[in-house]
């Protein structure tokens, strides 16, 4: 079956404005978790929605947010964009909440802010 | 808080060396505890994981890890690796009672030689 896929896979912004990041999970699975992966702190948890509504969250800004549609696609949202905020995002699936289930991670989104 | 610690950046090993990773977790009461690996180009994926039951614990690939409570340990290890077995390893942990957030460690870059 088709794995997660994550739209677009790279995406250059501007300082100060927003971005839109998508991510497709596995037919069936119901939890979308998020992930920040830089070189210098590695992989943080942004957050995790399951049927709809978020069930955790990281410790992230208020810029950094998300929604999933009852067909678990899943967006998250990062707006006034910093340089700090260049990092790929990874998205990742499971059957039920994660740490739980396995998670199936997709490629990723490489977002580079200038 | 919480935290998860990958003992070594970067290992380079010969080809039928043996190969343990260390991993330690400042958690206390029940975890939840994963190893991923990201082979060059791929997406992460999970290579075994702990939930509960003998601490011994197989995953694909020839891969073992042994969960010692008393020690906040998770280590994994592998009898023989293969040139093939050159990846990016992380740990992860979460538990329900520090928010049920999976926490990955700084990751650990291994290299074989052939």
């Amino acid at each position: 079956k088709a794995g997660v896929t994550q739209t677009p896979r790279y995406l250059i912004k501007t300082r100060g404005q927003q971005v839109t990041l998508s991510c497709s999970p596995i037919s069936g699975h119901r939890s979308v978790s998020w992930y920040q992966q830089t070189p210098g702190q590695g992989l943080q948890f942004l957050f995790e929605y399951f049927s709809e509504t978020q069930r955790n969250k990281g410790n992230f800004p208020g810029r950094f947010s998300g929604r999933q549609f009852s067909n678990s696609r899943s967006e998250m949202n990062v707006s006034t964009l910093e340089l700090g905020d260049s990092a790929l995002y990874l998205c990742a699936s499971s059957l039920g909440l994660a740490g739980h289930y396995e998670q199936y991670f997709g490629p990723g989104t490489r977002l580079t802010v200038t | 808080a919480q935290s998860v610690s990958q003992h070594n950046h970067h290992v380079i090993l010969s080809e039928a060396a043996s190969l343990e990773l260390g991993c330690n977790y400042s958690y206390g009461g029940t975890v939840n505890l994963f190893w991923y690996v990201q082979y060059p180009g791929q997406h992460l994926q999970l290579l075994l994981k702990y939930f509960s039951g003998d601490p011994l614990v197989k995953g694909i690939k020839g891969f073992e890890a042994e969960f010692i409570k008393s020690k906040f340990s998770f280590n994994l290890r592998k009898p023989s690796v293969q040139w093939s077995d050159t990846a990016e390893y992380f740990c992860a942990v979460i538990s329900m009672e520090y928010g049920n957030k999976l926490v990955f460690g700084a990751g650990t870059i291994l290299r074989v030689k052939s």
